[in-house]
């Protein structure tokens, strides 16, 4: 199937610095990415959809200029976390789609801010 | 709202058949799915149907969709300690984004 890679796996940072998560379809061109983000024992809560060139659209509560994604192209997006704080620590999880039917799901990134 | 609902936590023994009921909101939905996350991983797709079917099996595991109560569950077959991981069903609402809304996960905790 499919595969989706996510880099890194998991990273550390200082409070106030800013972390940059990618987001890679390795075998085909996703229409669309989106990001979520899955709190200890908690589901996934969808961040935003990224469509490639175009600005993503944000869920509600989620805020844009706190966590920046790009799309530049059809088989990468990233998602920066400006200014990290400690309850940004979290674990955050892509997909891509393929025709719109099925999401392809990256490992996901666990950010612990300290 | 969209809250697709899940029982939080389900044990059995190894052998034995475990049943992961969903109730999801959209009776637009196309597709629903089953996803399983290992921990610390990511989701992995175990299963979809689509919203004309009432069941799907594929292996030890096979999905009944009641449309009418909105209801959605995942049968394994023979569970085994592999299984243990929080399975999420998921739908895509039929508003056009295929953006998928979750459920709140079930943790299967397999018993050897």
């Amino acid at each position: 199937g499919a595969v989706v890679s996510q880099h890194p796996s998991w990273v550390i940072c200082k409070s106030g610095t800013s972390v940059k998560i990618e987001c890679r379809s390795l075998d085909f061109q996703a229409t669309t990415m989106f990001w979520y983000r899955q709190f200890p024992k908690q589901s996934l809560m969808l961040m935003a959809t990224s469509n490639e060139g175009s600005k993503a659209t944000y869920e509600q509560g989620v805020e844009k200029d706190k966590f920046l994604i790009n799309h530049a192209s059809l088989t990468l997006s990233t998602l920066t976390v400006t200014s990290a704080h400690p309850e940004d620590s979290s674990f955050y999880i892509c997909s891509a789609t393929l025709r719109n039917t099925e999401a392809f799901f990256g490992q996901g990134t666990r950010l612990t801010v300290v | 709202g969209e809250d697709v609902e899940q029982s939080l936590f389900l044990s059995v023994r190894e052998g034995d058949s475990s049943v992961i009921n969903c109730t999801y909101t959209d009776s637009s939905s196309t597709y629903l799915y089953w996803y399983k996350q290992e921990p610390g991983a990511g989701l992995q797709l175990l299963t979809y149907i689509f919203s004309n079917m009432d069941m799907k099996q594929d292996q030890r595991l096979t999905v009944l969709l009641n449309k009418k109560d909105k209801h959605l569950s995942l049968r394994i077959a023979d569970t085994q300690t592999g299984d243990s991981a929080i399975y999420f069903c998921a739908e895509i609402p039929a508003s056009g984004t295929y953006k998928y809304i979750f459920g709140t996960g079930t943790r299967l905790k397999v018993l050897a």
